[in-house]
């Protein structure tokens, strides 16, 4: 079936510091979210991109839909402790968009 | 006013329990879903709802029954608790179930069985 690979897994890095992390896919997905997790709370949609080679901003976070729709990035510039959590990348299931499948996500630590 | 609320958020009970976690969305929503996050974080969608009408069921145990009175909730009723239950489990809504704009969650209700 479909599955969406994170990588990496974690990291640990200090304030102030750019992050990139990125979810790849061998099935090709039409439409890539990107969602924080906090520590004890449900996920939150950050970003939505809905067409190849897309690049959209929400604040300091960007991310990119590839062009092969096969993957997918997300950077955020300049961290702050309240960057800390889990970013998970998701996608619509083949065949019924309304299921969405998510990445293993990528745990992020941040140092202040 | 909270969009997805869960009750309750913390659930300790003992194996072979039966027990049940309600969920209520306020955003007019059609489709509500029931995901189980394991200890690895990983997400796995478990059911979903359209206008209370089951529309997915992933291969979960009989054990595992979704009731949706009506589109603003979904509850999840856990007879015969196993330790392997142990999870957080995520309910969440879209605005419908061809919806791509990706869900709106609860916070989750930590489920322990010891």
């Amino acid at each position: 079936g479909q599955q969406l690979n994170q990588s990496p897994q974690s990291m640990f890095i200090q304030e102030g510091e750019d992050v990139s992390m990125n979810c790849t896919s061998s099935s090709i997905f039409n439409t890539w979210l990107w969602y924080k997790q906090d520590p004890g709370e449900g996920p939150v949609l950050l970003i939505a991109l809905y067409k190849a080679g897309e690049l959209t901003s929400n604040g300091r976070l960007t991310a990119q839909f590839g062009i092969t729709r096969k993957d997918s990035f997300l950077n955020i510039s300049a961290s702050i402790p309240s960057d800390v959590g889990i970013y998970f990348c998701a996608g619509p299931r083949a065949g019924n968009t309304g299921k969405l499948i998510f990445g293993q996500g990528t745990t992020l630590q941040v140092k202040p | 006013d909270t969009a997805v609320s869960q009750t309750p958020k913390y659930l300790v009970t003992q194996m072979g329990n039966d027990k049940s976690i309600k969920c209520e969305q306020n955003l007019g929503h059609d489709t509500m879903y029931w995901y189980k996050q394991d200890s690895k974080k990983f997400l796995k969608i478990m059911f979903s709802y359209n206008n209370k009408e089951l529309i997915i069921n992933e291969t979960v145990p009989n054990r595992f029954s979704p009731k949706s009175p009506d589109k603003a909730h979904l509850n999840l009723h856990i007879n015969s608790l196993e330790l392997g239950d142990s999870a957080v489990y995520f309910c969440a809504s879209s605005q419908s179930d061809r919806d791509s704009y990706g869900y709106t969650f609860g916070s989750g209700t930590r489920l322990t069985v010891v």
